[in-house]
């Protein structure tokens, strides 16, 4: 089955610490995402990549990190220096080529609870 | 700016239609969508309309685009317990790459 995958389904962290976040997909996907949720909001952009070894800042990446090593792979890291990082997060991916190259496919989700 | 905006709750009798409603800002968008979102769980893509269309039928899924208003609808048509979900409308913005911007999300309740 095509599809993407994220784990753990749910995280918790101790103020202070680092986390990653994983997600993997065999979609042969070159555009890959992560977004974050609040509750009663709309996703919030925080990285991505359109290309392996590339990836760009989205709209709150403050006290995130990213890589992008392989093609199916584009783990987060919550670093210490993110002030509220309690949310859910999606992880998505897109194709480059071809039609509909917008269209984005989320994974079920992690989330994380800072305790 | 960028914007999306849609209501945020509905509840609707189980066997009625639903209609949810958007707004989006971008003129430029190329698609624009419909996701549904089960709790705790991850973003299904429904269905979505290229920006030269009017209307998109599915199943029991059609997707209305008023271009001049900006103006986009989804229409689900008898409406099951199953449907009860939050639906997020998302517009694709033109840029370095396209970046899809999404509503607050609404949540549609079905009751019996």
């Amino acid at each position: 089955d095509g599809g993407i995958t994220q784990s753990p389904k749910y995280l918790f962290r101790k103020e202070g610490q680092n986390v990653t976040l994983s997600c993997e997909q065999n979609l042969n996907h070159d555009a890959m995402y992560w977004y974050r949720q609040d509750p009663g909001q709309g996703l919030r952009l925080i990285y991505y990549s359109q290309i392996v070894n590339d990836f760009q800042k989205g709209d709150i990446a403050e006290g995130y990190s990213v890589s992008r090593e392989k093609k199916e792979s584009f783990p987060l890291t919550v670093t210490s220096a993110q002030k509220n990082p309690t949310a859910f997060y999606l992880c998505a991916s897109s194709p480059q080529t071809g039609t509909l190259t917008d269209t984005q496919y989320f994974g079920p989700g992690t989330r994380l609870t800072v305790l | 700016g960028e914007d999306v905006e849609q209501s945020l709750f509905l509840s609707v009798r189980e066997g009625d239609s639903s209609v949810i409603n958007c707004t989006y800002t971008d003129s430029s968008s190329t698609y624009l969508y419909w996701y549904k979102q089960e709790p705790g769980a991850g973003l299904q893509l429904l269905t979505y309309i290229f920006s030269n269309m009017d209307m998109k039928q599915d199943q029991r899924l059609t997707v209305l685009l008023n271009k001049k208003d900006k103006h986009l609808s989804l229409r689900i048509a008898d409406t099951q317990t199953g449907d009860s979900a939050i639906y997020f409308c998302a517009e694709t913005v033109s840029g370095g790459y396209n970046k899809l911007i999404f509503g607050a999300g609404t949540r549609l309740a079905v009751h019996p």
